[in-house]
């Protein structure tokens, strides 16, 4: 069974850094582009950032480029987003998932996680 | 990367048939074939229904459909059932390889 577990969501002080975690299992993990979305509370997805099989190609939405960064450690089956200079605008539920393909463009998210919260307030 | 336009809220009486448009550009739907569909029950994660315009993954009913015009994609929904009453929201993949999502449309089962 495919599982996306994230976490490390809390509430940030706007400017501060944060780290999320994705865990994933039930699946060949570095043989797939991986997601993060974020949803603010009452709004529409949005997508954040992709990385390709091996972490060699990034893409980011341009409201996080130059802020946000994902990665990837195969070894641990785990996929991260480091986010510097947070704004209030970047509170939302924060989702992890998976492609359907490991390389080129991304195609389609399969599988995702049930989220973790990231609120930047003062 | 400006959000795909899709109407805010369809609605539909059971066992109708309905159509949700996802309006985009050359640079994304015009562009591509990774249109993608996603069904999200309020509190829960989205669930893809249809991937590369009309392809339904395992366990997807029938009744979900998909197609693409132009710059213009759309899901249609047959036979719609109470359990169908969801946000949906379309996606494509850019020009630039980055991902772009409609707005989301709420779907009413009258």
């Amino acid at each position: 069974e495919v599982q996306l577990v994230e976490s490390g969501g809390v509430v940030v002080q706007p400017g501060g850094s944060l780290r999320l975690s994705c865990a994933a299992s039930g699946f060949i993990f570095d043989n797939y582009i991986m997601h993060w979305v974020r949803q603010v509370p009452g709004k529409g997805l949005e997508w954040v950032s992709l990385i390709n099989w091996d972490g060699g190609s990034t893409k980011y939405a341009d409201s996080v480029k130059g802020r946000f960064t994902i990665s990837r450690d195969n070894s641990k089956n785990s996929l991260y987003l480091q986010m510097h200079s947070l704004r209030t605008e970047d509170t939302a539920l924060y989702y992890c998932a998976k492609d359907i393909v490991k390389d080129g463009p991304g195609d389609a998210f399969d599988f995702w996680g049930q989220g973790t919260m990231v609120t930047v307030s003062s | 990367q400006s959000a795909l336009t899709q109407p805010a809220s369809v609605s539909g009486s059971p066992g109708q048939s309905i159509t949700i448009s996802c309006t985009g550009t050359s640079g994304d739907v015009g562009y591509h074939n990774y249109i993608s569909w996603y069904q999200k029950h309020s509190g829960k994660a989205p669930k893809l229904i249809l991937f590369e315009v009309s392809n339904r993954p395992s366990g997807v009913s029938n009744r979900f459909s998909g197609s693409k015009s132009g710059s213009t994609a759309s899901l249609t929904i047959s036979g719609l059932q109470a359990e169908d009453e969801a946000d949906y929201y379309c996606s494509s993949c850019t020009r630039s390889n980055t991902l772009v999502f409609g707005g989301g449309t709420k779907l009413t089962v009258l």
